[in-house]
């Protein structure tokens, strides 16, 4: 069965204390990885996708890395306003032509920032 | 260019009652989605349409219809609805091969159901 596991459930940072998010994925092949952004009361906002081990992005504070088992959200220096909940998806290469857009969320990981 | 517009924002029912909830896109995706978000049980698929005409359940589907209305419609129906349906909805669209991009899902606001 195709699953998506995220940790830890939340975060506490203070601003400018770096971490990670960790994402585990079993997925009978993967087609592509999803991180998403969630502000309280909002819908999900698209932040990268990874298709390949080894395959990094990055966008200001934030550097996505992906393996063959699971992919990391690396949170260098954060902010305040990077507080959210951070989701993880999959979508697997067993759904294929009008099912290929499907995904799989994990549960997802709070993270607060304090000043 | 106001993406994936849901309506309405918020909506309180009593138990036996029906309801639909809209969601229109003007993105020319293809593809669109709803979803229910419920707190310790992450986003789950209710039903998803591919295309115009199409519509197939996903992970959750009981106790709800859709009707894909055209390219840019996609409506879920409630048409008894439960305690057990309260929860956050959300709609989305695919895209597909776009920038090197794809299959990216782009949300809605959301639609926040009490059914009491």
């Amino acid at each position: 069965e195709d699953q998506v596991t995220q940790s830890p459930e939340a975060l506490r940072l203070q601003e400018g204390e770096s971490s990670s998010l960790n994402c585990s994925y079993t997925v009978s092949g993967l087609r592509g990885l999803f991180w998403y952004r969630q502000d309280p009361g909002k819908g999900p906002e698209f932040l990268f996708t990874l298709y390949s081990a080894g395959e990094e992005k990055e966008k200001e504070r934030l550097k996505a890395t992906l393996t063959k088992k699971e992919s990391f959200l690396h949170i260098t220096a954060p902010k305040p306003e990077d507080s959210a909940t951070y989701l993880c998806a999959v979508q697997a290469l067993r759904y294929y032509g009008g099912s290929q857009g499907n995904l799989i969320f994990g549960k997802g990981t709070k993270l607060s920032v304090k000043p | 260019n106001a993406g994936v517009t849901q309506t309405p924002k918020f909506q309180v029912l009593k138990t036996g009652q029906s309801m639909t909830l809209q969601c229109a896109q003007d993105m020319n995706h293809n593809s669109m989605y709803w979803y229910r978000q419920d707190p310790g049980m992450g986003l789950r698929l209710i039903y998803y349409s591919a295309s115009e005409g199409t519509t197939d359940k996903g992970e959750v589907p009981n106790g709800y219809n859709v009707s894909r209305l055209n390219k840019r419609e996609f409506s879920l129906r409630l048409e008894s609805a439960a305690p057990s349906q309260t929860s956050v909805y959300f709609c989305a669209t695919v895209d597909r091969f776009e920038g090197g991009r794809r299959n990216i899902q782009y949300f809605g606001a959301g639609t926040r159901l009490s059914v009491l």
